[in-house]
C-alpha cells in the first residue's frame, strides 16, 4: 500500500465550477500537508500548506485537513481554464527532509 | 533569483547504459532532493543531499546514486540502465536550515527515455 494515495482522474470541470480535489494518507506521523501544481512540462510549484488539521484558505484556494481521517482535500472555487493542471498533495513529518507524494490528479477546466 | 535548473532537459538511452544528471540548487540553498516521476507511481522521492552528505534515501535500488559538491549542485547517476528507468526526474532545493516548513522549488526535470 502506498503511502499517500490520490485519484488520477482526469477531471473536467466548465468554468466557474467548484474543483474538490483528495488524498489519502496512511501514515499517522504525518504533520505537514502541501498541494503542489504541475503544468505540462514543468516541475511543480508548490500551491499552498497547512500544518496538523484543520482549514487555510488563499484566494480562490482553500485546503482542509482531517488528520481523524487520514483525508485531505483542496477546493478550487470559480475556477479557470488557466487552473488546468496537474494536482499533487505531498505530505511529511517534519516539513523538511523528506516529502511523499501522491501520484496526481488531472484537472482540466473546459472554457 | 534564478531557479533551479536542470540539465540536460531530454536524453535518450539504451538498456545496460549508465546516465549522469545535474542540478543546479537556487543560490544559497543547500539542500537538493531527487524524485522520480512515472504516470503509475507519481512522485518518488530517490535521495536528499545537504552540505555534500546524503542526509536521507527513498527506497530504490544501489543502481541509483548521487553526490552534491561543495558549491551545492548535484548530480544522480543511474547505472545498468533498465527500461523501467524511463520517467522525468526532478531535482528540487531548500534551504535546508531545517525550520518547521521548507518550500521545495523544483526544476523543469530531466526527461530520460529507455530505449
Amino acid at each position: 500500500q502506498k503511502e499517500v494515495e490520490q485519484d488520477p482522474g482526469p477531471l473536467s470541470v466548465p468554468e466557474g465550477a467548484i474543483v474538490s480535489l483528495n488524498c489519502t494518507y496512511s501514515n499517522s506521523a504525518f504533520q505537514y500537508f502541501m498541494w503542489y501544481r504541475q503544468y505540462s512540462r514543468k516541475g511543480p510549484e508548490l500551491l499552498m500548506y497547512t500544518y496538523s488539521s484543520g482549514n487555510k484558505e488563499d484566494g480562490r484556494f482553500t485546503a482542509q485537513v482531517d488528520k481523524s481521517s487520514k483525508y485531505i482535500s483542496l477546493f478550487i472555487r470559480d475556477s479557470q481554464p488557466s487552473d488546468s493542471a496537474t494536482y499533487l498533495c505531498a505530505m511529511s513529518v517534519t516539513g523538511f527532509n523528506k516529502f511523499y507524494f501522491g501520484s496526481g490528479t488531472k484537472l482540466n477546466v473546459k472554457p | 533569483k534564478a531557479g533551479v535548473t536542470q540539465t540536460p532537459r531530454y536524453l535518450i538511452k539504451t538498456r545496460g547504459q549508465q546516465v549522469t544528471l545535474s542540478c543546479s540548487p537556487i543560490s544559497g540553498h543547500r539542500s537538493v532532493s531527487w524524485y522520480q516521476q512515472t504516470p503509475g507511481q507519481g512522485l518518488q522521492f530517490l535521495f536528499e543531499y545537504f552540505s555534500e552528505t546524503q542526509r536521507n534515501k527513498g527506497n530504490f535500488p544501489g543502481r541509483f546514486s548521487g553526490r552534491q559538491f561543495s558549491n551545492s549542485r548535484s548530480e544522480m547517476n543511474v547505472s545498468t540502465l533498465e527500461l523501467g528507468d524511463s520517467a522525468l526526474y526532478l531535482c528540487a532545493s531548500s534551504s535546508g536550515q531545517g525550520a518547521s516548513m521548507e518550500t521545495q522549488y523544483f526544476g523543469p526535470g530531466t526527461r530520460l527515455l529507455v530505449l
